[in-house]
């Protein structure tokens, strides 16, 4: 299958700092990527969809300030956590969806950046 | 995207076939039915997907009932590395995002 990478896997971060994960689709190209948060023993929630060469588009009550995404090429879209603090300690995912072929109906994720705020 | 409602947990002996049901009674006919699990501070993995045909690949069965309000996950021969929240989640066939709800805690078991 289609491989989405992460990076970092882990991070820790002073609190007021900015971090920021990486999410690539490695063998294939991706004009949409999405953008997910997860606290400990909750699922996932969607925060924000990421589309290439425009702006992203945020779930209701994400802000769009704190969280900035970029997604400037088909295969990299960005997170920044702005102005970190300690309740923004989370696991963060991404994934992305293959455009066309016979791919292109199942999402693939990354697997997953565990940021810590201290 | 159609709602589901999968039991929180369930347990299952190692071996043995694990049955995970999922209800999504509000489907519509355009919306496909898909499995991912979660393993412990992974990523989500993709399991299966259908729309109303029953599905089988070489990790689980998906049997999607004729009315298509509920189905269910089979993983044949369950191992121990198969423990993880399995998430069945609708979604529409051209709907890109994958919007999760609480899953089930499948727990294999020696």
């Amino acid at each position: 299958g289609a491989v989405v990478s992460q990076h970092p896997s882990r991070v820790i971060c002073k609190s007021g700092t900015s971090v920021k994960i990486e999410c690539r689709s490695l063998d294939f190209q991706a004009t949409t990527m999405f953008w997910y948060r997860q606290f400990p023993k909750q699922s996932l929630m969607l925060m924000a969809t990421s589309n290439e060469g425009s702006k992203a588009t945020y779930e209701q009550g994400v802000e769009k300030d704190k969280f900035l995404i970029n997604h400037a090429s088909l295969t990299l879209s960005t997170l920044t956590v702005t102005s970190a603090h300690p309740e923004d300690s989370s696991f963060y995912i991404c994934s992305a969806n293959p455009q066309g072929g016979v791919l292109n109906t199942e999402a693939f994720f990354g697997q997953g950046t565990r940021l810590t705020v201290v | 995207d159609a709602k589901t409602t999968q039991p929180p947990s369930m347990d299952c002996a190692e071996g043995r076939a694990a049955n995970l049901p999922c209800n999504h009674s509000t489907i519509s006919g355009n919306e496909y039915v898909y499995w991912y699990r979660q393993i412990h501070s992974q990523g989500p993995q993709y399991i299966i997907h259908g729309l109303k045909n029953n599905e089988t690949n070489e990790m689980a069965s998906l049997i999607i009932t004729e009315d298509r309000k509920s189905s269910t996950l089979i993983l044949p021969h369950a191992t121990l590395r198969d423990t993880a929240v399995y998430y069945c989640i609708v979604r529409k066939w051209n709907n890109n995002d994958m919007r999760f709800g609480a899953g089930t805690r499948l727990t294999v078991k020696p």
